[in-house]
């Protein structure tokens, strides 16, 4: 089956700053890559996502690339906003199952 | 512009007891699936039901654990005789497609089952 390993675990940046998140899956049939943003006490938000035929996506503040080369994949949040803060998923689907990583926290600093 | 809906968003039971998670998708998704978060983990695949019909149960306990989707209704997940192991968050997302269309998959906010 699918693995997916996320890194880092926890993230701290200053308000303003840019905070990249980087996942790598085991699947090359693998083709749509969702990322998740999840509050406490919430369910996961789906933020943006990416299909395998395309190499980078923007969204606002918001970026992913994709290498189905080397199989991985990256969260960019550009001038992060105390409200970025949470817990953020990568996940991998080949079909419909989604295969998440282990999460980051991400902590923006006044 | 109701989401996914999900209810209890807790749920208490004691071992040997019955659980027994809602979930209704967002309006036109006819696609289910119920993933299951430890304390600290990512969440992980239980099953894919589409109306009355189970795709895929492949992430879920062969025993005590068992979910449904019937035509007219929310899709049930449902526990029997559960054991401490079984606390953990539950999550139903919804799609509007499924196999072989990597449509994005939209969750609720859980249900937090603690068993005592």
């Amino acid at each position: 089956g699918e693995n997916v390993e996320q890194h880092p675990s926890t993230l701290s940046v200053q308000e303003g700053d840019s905070a990249v998140i980087k996942c790598t899956y085991s699947d090359s049939a693998s083709n749509y890559f969702p990322w998740y943003k999840q509050e406490l006490g919430k369910g996961p938000q789906l933020i943006i996502d990416i299909r395998s035929n395309v190499g980078e996506k923007k969204d606002q503040r918001i970026a992913v690339t994709l290498n189905k080369t080397a199989k991985h994949f990256s969260l960019h949040i550009t001038e992060t906003q105390p409200e970025d803060s949470a817990v953020y998923f990568c996940a991998a689907d080949g079909d419909y199952k989604l295969s998440f990583g282990a999460g980051t926290t991400v902590t923006v600093r006044a | 512009n109701a989401g996914v809906m999900q209810n209890p968003r807790h749920l208490v039971r004691r071992r040997g007891q019955e659980a027994r998670l809602r979930c209704s998708p967002m309006k036109g998704h006819s696609h289910v699936y119920w993933y299951r978060q430890l304390p600290e983990e990512g969440l992980k695949f239980m099953v894919y039901l589409q109306k009355e019909n189970i795709i895929d149960e492949s992430g879920m306990p062969k025993e005590r654990f068992s979910a449904e989707f019937p035509k007219e209704g929310p899709s049930i997940l449902r526990i029997q005789q559960v054991v401490r192991g079984d606390s953990a968050a539950y999550f139903c997302a919804s799609s509007r497609g499924g196999a072989g269309g990597n449509q994005p998959q939209h969750f609720g906010d859980g249900t937090r089952l603690s068993i005592l």
